[in-house]
């Protein structure tokens, strides 16, 4: 079965670094592509970046870009995200997501748990 | 970017009951467009896409209409666990991707 397991989440300092990975199972990794979308507490869904199957194309939210970025490894069948200079509205439950389509149609057919990001002084 | 409005925020039913959820767009999404469900302390569950598409798994009771910039999420007969969060979401302008506010359905 296709499971997701977000990691690497914390309490971090405004300004400072974080890299979340998204282990992936039960589906072949390298023809989807793949979605970090984030929940701030008590707050709705917002989606962050996403990258194709192939890491050939990469596209980011306006709040992100320049800060974010999004990467994988399909030998290992991991998404990643790197967050730099972090603010406290990056505060969120960060969610990676698999692509509906084989190829990059837009919508998620598989979340995993999430991964917390609270950015704290 | 596309923004889309649900309503209401809030609906407040009882089992058994119809539910009718209403998302909006700022302009024309086509057909692209996804609902999902949300419980507490749950990740998102697909529930239809490409406006009246059912995805695996999700019981008859869900249906989905629409296209353009109006859109319908109807589920026919209330179960107790359909009291979640439920959110649209449009493909059909990306980047950005973008989801409604949500709308709640709670127990009256």
């Amino acid at each position: 079965q296709v499971q997701l397991v977000e990691s690497g989440g914390g309490v971090v300092q405004p300004g400072r670094s974080l890299s979340l990975s998204c282990a992936a199972s039960g589906f072949t990794f390298n023809s989807y592509g793949m979605h970090w979308v984030r929940q701030a507490p008590g707050k709705g869904l917002e989606w962050v970046a996403v990258i194709w199957f192939d890491g050939s194309k990469k596209y980011y939210a306006d709040s992100v870009k320049g800060r974010f970025t999004i990467s994988r490894d399909n030998s290992k069948k991991t998404l990643y995200l790197q967050i730099n200079g972090l603010r406290a509205e990056d505060t969120a439950l960060y969610y990676c997501a698999r692509d509906r389509g084989v190829g990059t149609l837009g919508s998620f057919d598989y979340w995993g748990l999430g991964t917390p990001v609270t950015v704290s002084s | 970017e596309i923004v889309l409005t649900q309503s209401p925020a809030t609906l407040s039913l009882s089992p058994g009951e119809r539910a009718t959820l209403s998302c909006r767009a700022s302009q024309s999404v086509s057909n692209y467009l996804a609902w999902y469900q949300q419980k507490p302390g749950q990740a998102p569950r697909l529930l239809i896409y490409d406006a009246s598409n059912r995805a695996t798994g999700i019981p008859a009771r869900f249906s989905g209409s629409g296209s353009g910039t109006d859109f319908t999420l109807t589920i026919s007969s209330l179960e107790p666990e359909d009291f979640a969060v439920y959110y649209c979401q449009q493909r059909n302008n990306w980047p950005p991707l973008t989801f409604g506010g949500g709308t709640k359905v709670e127990i009256k």
